[in-house]
């Protein structure tokens, strides 16, 4: 089974707080992505890469940037936390191949409070 | 660029029963995948059912499957004999045929809440 695990379940951090997501996938795959889920707004991309080093920005990828150093981690960095990013962070993974087959795998989500 | 629209916020079914979630979506490609996925209460997303816009068969995946409608744009997800794991927000995503960068990404709706009673 494809295994997407994230560093913490719950996070409290405070404004200005530099914090750091961590995402671990276990099946090799390409492509990782970071969204963020809000009530009413369902799921909202972030960042994702496609290759180790690679990095492209999503929908709203202000106030955060990535790192992907090895091919299976990828890390969300609030470069200094705020109110506005209280949120559930959700990580994904897939294959680079395309196709209806080709899900993303997500992880159990971090819920993050910035106080 | 597309869009998903899913226009039930809640939806409430009898354990046992039939419920029809609706989801629709725009966009100008030809070739693309339609996604259904689950998300328990504090638990993992986890995908329930797919579609190939190119496959005009619609889907089933045991209790779950879809209305496939290509030209009014259309993919509403059935549950039947709903049970009380039924439970969770359900998600409607697409994702371009055309695979390269961006492209290649899923496009979510906002989410319906269902909710099965005893």
């Amino acid at each position: 089974d494809v295994k997407v695990t994230q560093s913490s379940r719950y996070l409290v951090k405070r404004t200005g707080e530099k914090v750091f997501l961590e995402c671990v996938q276990d099946m090799d795959h390409e492509n990782m992505f970071w969204y963020r889920q809000d009530p009413g707004l369902g799921l909202r991309l972030i960042y994702f890469s496609y290759d180790v080093k690679m990095k492209e920005k999503g929908d709203i990828p202000e106030g955060y940037s990535v790192s992907r150093e090895k091919k299976e981690r990828f890390s969300l960095i609030l470069e200094s936390a705020s109110t506005n990013q209280t949120s559930m962070y959700l990580c994904a993974s897939n294959l680079m191949t395309g196709g209806a087959r080709n899900e993303q795998f997500f992880g159990p989500g971090t819920r993050l409070t910035v106080l | 660029a597309q869009t998903v629209t899913q226009s039930q916020p809640e939806m409430s079914v009898q354990e046992a029963e039939t419920v029809t979630l609706s989801c629709t979506y725009d966009t100008s490609e030809s070739d693309y995948y339609l996604f259904w996925y689950k998300q328990p209460p504090s638990r993992q997303m986890i995908l329930v059912i797919r579609q190939e816009a190119y496959k005009q068969q619609n889907a089933t995946e045991n209790r779950f499957s879809v209305n496939f409608q290509k030209a009014a744009k259309s993919f509403s997800l059935k549950i039947s004999d709903s049970q009380l794991g039924d439970a969770a927000m359900y998600f409607c995503a697409y994702r371009s045929a055309y695979y390269g960068g961006s492209q290649g990404n899923l496009i979510f709706g906002k989410g319906t809440k269902l909710s099965v009673k005893p």
